[in-house]
């Protein structure tokens, strides 16, 4: 699986749009792009995932550029609570359909300040 | 929807007991689940796969005969820490994927548990 590079550490203010970035610059045409935090002490949540189209669910909008090598995670209204550990994951689609693990990086600690 | 449920949260014990840590998908099927452990201040290091109905497969430097994964259903996943010592105090957390045609289906985690060996 692609390797991906994130900023250690944001900050965001609390109703302000949080801009997590995340470069995967040797990403293959066969991975997707997925997005979890941990918030501490806690297993990593799903946020959000896409191959090529942007993206946008309840939780957070993913922007995927046209040439695939980034994407940033936007949070629109940052809350305290969103307060985490974001980590960008790309990982292949195996053909046969069967689950693959997840890699994790040092992924990107945001503050969200009140 | 896809909830994974681990259980216990939180377990102390002595030095050279068992521990054994569940994991299950309450409401979706999972033919693989994943372990994983996080030490302080570090990120998540896969352990082992569990496959239902056959053997684990486990990552290079993690002990087989220590961490025994047993795979029963399609909703359980069992790790069970054998002769627990000091150093295998951690977080363990665990994940599941909806059985699905689709391999892009996300996994989903447990909230892990908290080891602390004494």
């Amino acid at each position: 699986d692609a390797k991906t590079t994130q900023p250690t550490s944001m900050d965001c203010a609390e109703g302000r749009a949080a801009n997590l970035p995340c470069n995967h610059s040797t990403i293959s045409g066969n991975e997707y792009v997925y997005w979890y935090r941990q918030i501490h002490s806690q297993g990593p949540q799903y946020i959000i995932h896409g191959l090529k189209n942007n993206e946008t669910n309840e939780m957070a909008s993913l922007i995927i550029t046209e040439d695939r090598k980034s994407s940033t995670l936007i949070l629109p209204h940052a809350t305290l609570r969103d307060t985490a550990v974001y980590y960008c994951i790309v990982r292949v689609v195996d053909p046969s359909g069967s689950a693959r693990q997840l890699t994790f990086g040092s992924g990107t600690q945001l503050t969200v300040l009140p | 929807g896809a909830v994974v449920s681990q259980h216990p949260s939180w377990v102390i014990c002595k030095s050279g007991t068992s521990v054994k840590i569940e994991c299950r998908s309450l409401d979706f099927q999972a033919t693989t689940m994943f372990w994983y452990r996080q030490f302080p201040k570090q990120s998540l290091m896969l352990m082992a796969t569990s496959n239902e109905g056959s053997k684990a497969t486990y990552e290079q430097g993690v002990e087989k005969d220590k961490f025994l994964i047993n795979h029963a259903s399609l909703t359980l996943s069992t790790l069970t820490v054998t002769s627990a010592h000091p150093e295998d105090s951690s977080f363990y957390i665990c994940s599941a994927s909806l059985v699905a045609s689709y391999s892009n289906q996300p996994q989903h985690f447990g909230d892990g548990t908290r080891l602390s060996i004494l």
